[in-house]
């Protein structure tokens, strides 16, 4: 079985700085995927970015990156020019196969700050 | 395109009671996937549904089941209501075809139950 761990319930950043949402998983799969997925408050979930496994090239999304270290099961993710609308609970999330089931971590509160 | 939908949004039963969620799809995909968010134990993956099959199952007592139709639209049933049951029932749908090494899977908004 996965397990995914986020070990930082709530991280606040101002606005237009940049800030990095930590993310450790533990698997035995060579072939998976990683996403990283925002909840605002209108609970309504949104994959922000996701990476392939068998990708050594990390994933971009215009202001959202991710720092892939697969030999040490590591996912972190960048915001960068964070901006208000940024406010939400991110999750990280574990796909094996083709994602059909996601397990995903416990999830980071995000606030930016004015 | 609209989004997925589900119904109703909120939920209000009592103990002992049994409920039933709906979820539509976005057109064309076929794969339905449910997940119930609650603040002790986050998100766990219930069950997915495909061609009115059940593919997968989380680690989830018998009272939670479902089901899929022709049209993909999905029901998941939680018979007997506890009082841990209440929590936000998200859906998710993806298109699923074939020679697809992966299916992006988009939310509906949920519903939120509330056991009593």
């Amino acid at each position: 079985a996965q397990t995914v761990t986020q070990s930082q319930p709530e991280m606040s950043v101002q606005e237009a700085e940049t800030v990095t949402l930590s993310c450790t998983y533990d698997t035995s799969e060579n072939n998976y995927y990683l996403f990283w997925y925002k909840q605002p408050p209108s609970r309504q979930m949104i994959l922000v970015i996701r990476q392939e496994a068998y990708k050594q090239q990390n994933a971009t999304e215009n202001r959202f990156s991710v720092n892939f270290q697969k030999a040490a099961k590591s996912f972190s993710l960048k915001i960068s020019d964070s901006q208000l609308g940024d406010t939400a609970m991110y999750f990280c999330a574990f796909g094996d196969g083709s994602a059909r089931q996601l397990t995903f971590g416990s999830g980071t509160q995000l606030t930016v700050l004015p | 395109k609209a989004g997925v939908t589900q119904t109703p949004r909120y939920l209000i039963k009592t103990r002992g009671q049994q409920v039933t969620l709906s979820c539509s799809p976005i057109s064309g995909h076929r794969s339905v996937s449910w997940y119930q968010q609650t603040p002790g134990q986050g998100l766990q993956f219930l069950f997915e549904y495909f061609s009115e099959t059940q593919r997968n199952k989380g680690n989830f007592p018998g009272r939670f089941s479902g089901r899929q139709f022709s049209n993909s639209r999905s029901e998941m049933n939680v018979s007997t209501l506890e009082l841990g049951d209440s929590a936000l029932y998200l859906c998710a749908s993806s298109l699923l075809t074939s020679g697809s090494p992966y299916n992006e899977q988009f939310f509906g908004p949920g519903t939120r139950l509330t056991v009593l």
